[in-house]
């Protein structure tokens, strides 16, 4: 059974510095794995998307890696802003033909200090 | 706006009456997943419809909970003698399929059980 782990629950960093997210998962037989924005009382805003022949994915200030040998994926934010501050969800999905369940960390809540 | 959408946002009920959410996907995606998140958590998978199709349901799915698709289009998800354990946010996301997994998501309903 697949199991995704986001640590730290919390973080907080004062605004401009780098940070790191963490998602680990138990089964490497995924099809892709998927990185998400949540704001309170919002639903998810996909950031980043990684196949599973992929090793990273980037997009503005967002860089995610993906390592399935070791069950880990990373989100890093660069030049971190207030605006970030949001609970950030990865999710993993199944690598079988028949699988449509996608299994989501519970998230890791950051807060960026002005 | 061409995103997901669904209603309604919030709803308040007392416990023992029926509830029915709706959501409308993106219109080109054939793939609809229904899941549900409680506080601190992340989002759990409920159903998951290709077209008119429900290809898929979770075990947490119970003989209370139905989901439909009519022609392959909107959803709706109703809750029949709704129990405080219900209340949560439920979300729903589409996807085009096809090979993009890329998951979009609407802003849910609250649901709230008196």
């Amino acid at each position: 059974k697949q199991e995704v782990t986001q640590i730290p629950a919390a973080l907080s960093v004062p605004e401009g510095e780098n940070l790191v997210l963490n998602c680990s998962f138990t089964d490497s037989a995924i099809y892709n794995l998927q990185w998400f924005r949540q704001d309170p009382g919002k639903g998810l805003t996909s950031l980043l998307l990684i196949q599973s022949s992929q090793r990273e994915q980037t997009s503005g200030r967002l860089n995610a890696s993906l390592d399935k040998s070791s069950g880990r994926s990373t989100l890093y934010i660069a030049a971190s802003q207030p605006g970030d501050s949001a609970t950030y969800l990865c999710a993993v999905r199944r690598g079988d033909s028949s699988a449509s369940k996608i299994i989501f960390g519970s998230g890791t809540r950051l807060s960026i200090r002005p | 706006d061409t995103g997901v959408s669904q209603n309604p946002r919030h709803k308040i009920t007392k416990r023992g009456q029926n509830v029915t959410f709706r959501c409308d996907p993106i219109s080109e995606h054939n793939r609809l997943y229904w899941y549900r998140q409680t506080l601190g958590q992340g989002p759990e998978f409920l159903t998951y419809f290709q077209n008119e199709a429900q290809l898929e349901k979770s075990r947490l799915l119970s003989d209370r909970f139905s989901a439909e698709r009519p022609k392959g289009s909107f959803s709706t998800l109703e809750i029949q003698r709704t129990e405080q354990g219900d209340s949560a946010m439920y979300l729903c996301a589409s996807s085009l399929g096809q090979g993009s997994e890329k998951l979009f998501f609407g802003s849910g309903t609250q649901l709230s059980v008196l």
